[in-house]
């Protein structure tokens, strides 16, 4: 299968470190890479070969694989950084498929 | 910079195309994208073509009834849209690839469009 996964919800304290992951067989083969979606934006991307940031992201951000399992590491939560957050890869047919998403909330 | 054609609605059945202006860096070296996201949903990827138009793939959900190409010549990218169906509805965004063939790394963004079919 293809199909990428995520838990639908996770929540953060201000201040402290949350995990996001993402699994799935298709990321044994090929890299993931990770978007940001705020409410009403298009979405923009954070992570990329699953531990590279773009220029512009802070480095709170970090990401890491183990087996098929990416994940993205907020550190020091900060109330902008709610928002949904989406995986993405490829599969062997050249198709790219995304995670379902995970809502991410800042208490 | 992507910047995407306006709203459109169409009736089941209908047709659409939406388009996507690219500027302020090299079109033709780079693998565009069409994803869409419906209302309250996550994102799902659409398509996606090659820098030179050789290479072109499709969601199932949309093969046979969409077509993906692109100018670069004019720099735009454009996603043509048959047979629509309700569950089309949704907010499409065009997407730069990192590299010239289709990697699903989308480091830059168009605005979206929406896309309506009602009857």
């Amino acid at each position: 299968s293809s199909g990428l996964t995520q838990d639908p919800a996770v929540s953060v304290a201000l201040g402290q470190t949350v995990k996001i992951t993402c699994q799935g067989d298709t990321l044994r083969g090929y890299h993931a890479t990770w978007y940001q979606q705020k409410a009403g934006q298009a979405p923009t991307l954070v992570m990329y070969s699953e531990n590279s940031r773009p220029t512009g992201i802070s480095d709170r951000f970090s990401g890491s694989r183990s087996g098929n399992t990416v994940s993205l590491t907020i550190s020091g939560a900060q109330a902008e950084d709610e928002a949904d957050y989406y995986c993405n890869s490829r599969d062997r047919s050249g198709n790219v498929v995304f995670g379902g998403g995970t809502k991410l909330t800042v208490l | 910079q992507l910047v995407q054609s306006g709203a459109n609605v169409s009736q089941p059945g209908g047709s659409l195309r939406l388009s996507c202006a690219a500027s302020g860096f090299s079109f033709d070296d780079y693998a565009m994208h069409w994803v869409r996201q419906a209302p309250g949903k996550g994102l799902e990827w659409v398509s996606g073509i090659n820098y030179n138009s050789g290479d072109t793939h499709y969601a199932d959900s949309v093969k046979g009834r969409f077509t993906i190409s692109r100018d670069n010549a004019k720099r735009f990218l454009y996603l043509q849209m048959n047979g629509l169906r309700a569950d089309d509805t949704a907010l499409y965004y065009c997407a730069k690839d990192f590299y010239a063939h289709s990697n699903g790394w989308f480091e830059r963004w168009g605005q979206g469009t929406l896309v309506m079919v009602s009857s």
